[in-house]
């Protein structure tokens, strides 16, 4: 079993459309929960990060996370061309720990 | 403040050759990463660098691959007698001094080089 495992998709939407990307995971140890952005032909960077369960909302954005299911989503609101990525989720154990592990990253089209 | 600067961007080499990727993390920071990425597969781990220190190379391959980070200059990933299934994305990302501490530890990524072994 994979550490952590990802749909890659495609999926694509319509601009406007509610968009949930999820991951699930293995390690009840991961304690933080990021998402990376990749946009083709670039490095990924953080899109925003949560630290155990709960949700964080950023804008358009939501991060949620189910410690008991290890069940991780990303919920984008209004969903715009410009979201056209690939979304990486990459938990991570506990201060100290360095290891990141990714998923394989969901690739998100939004038709205009 | 630049960002973490990878170079060459693209490099093509011939089977058997020698690849070399550079990586210079951002400023202030003393922790660096490689990742390799294959077309629709995610990032893999491939090894973890302090300063003059490999701390964990459990995801590169034995042979062939090897890094390393010099108290001066950047960290270099080399690939001996490339092979065609070593073309990829590779990507180095770093991390500041003392931030392993922090939980939510921000790796910061390079734009990437991507290797092409014909």
């Amino acid at each position: 079993q994979k550490e952590v495992e990802q749909d890659p998709g495609p999926l694509s939407v319509p601009e406007g459309a509610i968009v949930s990307l999820n991951c699930t995971y293995s390690n009840s140890a991961f304690q933080y929960f990021m998402w990376y952005r990749q946009y083709s032909r670039k490095g990924p960077e953080l899109l925003m990060y949560t630290y155990s369960s709960g949700n964080k909302e950023d804008g358009r954005f939501t991060a949620q996370v189910d410690k008991s299911s290890k069940y991780i989503s990303l919920f984008i609101r209004d969903s715009q061309p410009s979201d056209s990525a690939t979304y990486l989720c990459a938990p991570k154990g506990s201060s100290g720990t360095y290891k990141y592990i990714f998923g394989t990253g969901t690739r998100l089209k939004v038709l205009a | 403040n630049a960002g973490v600067m990878q170079n060459p961007r693209h490099l093509v080499r011939r089977r058997g050759q020698e690849a070399r990727l550079r990586c210079s993390p951002m400023k202030g920071h003393s922790h660096v990463y490689w990742y390799r990425q294959l077309p629709e597969e995610g990032l893999k781990f491939m090894v973890y660098l302090q300063k003059e220190n490999i701390i964990d190379e459990s995801g590169m391959p034995k042979e062939r691959f090897s890094a390393e980070f010099p108290k001066e200059g950047p960290s270099i990933l080399r690939i001996q007698q490339v092979v065609r299934g070593d073309s990829a994305a590779y990507f180095c990302a770093s991390l500041p001094s003392g931030q392993l501490l922090s939980g939510a530890n921000v790796l910061t990524f390079g734009a990437g080089s991507r290797l092409t072994v014909l």
